[in-house]
């Protein structure tokens, strides 16, 4: 069976903190997704990895992709209150069609 | 504007009674998704389409029908709803094509909720 795993699912950190959102996969890949969702709100795409090794930073948060070891990372640099919301996984496992497999989501709540 | 709209938003209906869910592109994208987002369990996919007259099952296709006969359009039915159906439903779209290339974020819609009684 096919699965991406987030951890933490919830996480709640004070502001100028860091931390580390994991995210496994158990299926080959080599593409990586990482979206963003507000309460009440649609997916915001933030990152594409596409290679083993991929890093993409944007603002206070830094992707990147381990194909080997089958895990995502994104990483939270001094963490502010506007970065609260739930971070979501997904991955397009190498099975020969064009499925997407999102993960649980990790919903993060920054405490000023 | 770029974007990818849902009709209608929000929908109550009764179980049984069939119902259909549009979506729309403007952005030429040849890949369109739907999904459900249920607590605790992410985003599940129920079926997606490449192309025009080609669809595949997601992960959770069961109780859902799709159509794609035209390059912006990829309605959801329910042709017999049940409880367990209410959900928050999302269609997406991306660039990617039949060609293989490597695929390119998805862009979502503002998404449907849904609840069967």
């Amino acid at each position: 069976e096919l699965k991406v795993e987030q951890n933490p699912l919830f996480l709640s950190m004070q502001e100028g903190k860091n931390y580390t959102i994991y995210c496994n996969y158990s299926t080959t890949s080599d593409r990586l997704y990482w979206y963003r969702q507000d309460p009440g709100k649609s997916l915001e795409s933030l990152f594409v990895l596409l290679s083993n090794g991929a890093v993409k930073q944007e603002g206070r948060l830094m992707a990147s992709l381990d194909t080997k070891a089958r895990l995502s990372t994104l990483h939270i640099t001094a963490a502010v209150h506007d970065l609260s919301a739930t971070y979501f996984c997904a991955v397009d496992p190498n099975t020969g069609g064009f499925k997407t497999i999102f993960g649980a989501g990790t919903r993060l709540f920054v405490k000023a | 504007e770029a974007q990818v709209t849902q009709n209608p938003r929000y929908l109550i209906t009764v179980t049984g009674k069939k119902l259909t869910v549009t979506c729309s592109q403007n952005m030429n994208h040849e890949y369109m998704s739907w999904y459900r987002q249920d607590p605790g369990l992410g985003l599940r996919q129920i079926y997606y389409s490449m192309n025009v007259e080609v669809t595949d099952k997601g992960d959770v296709p069961e109780g859902y029908k799709v159509s794609r006969k035209e390059k912006r359009n990829f309605p959801l039915i329910l042709e017999s709803p049940s409880p367990n159906q209410t959900s928050l439903y999302f269609c997406a779209s991306s660039p990617q094509g039949l060609a293989g290339d490597l695929q390119e974020t998805q862009y979502f819609g503002p998404g449907t909720r849904l609840l069967v009684l």
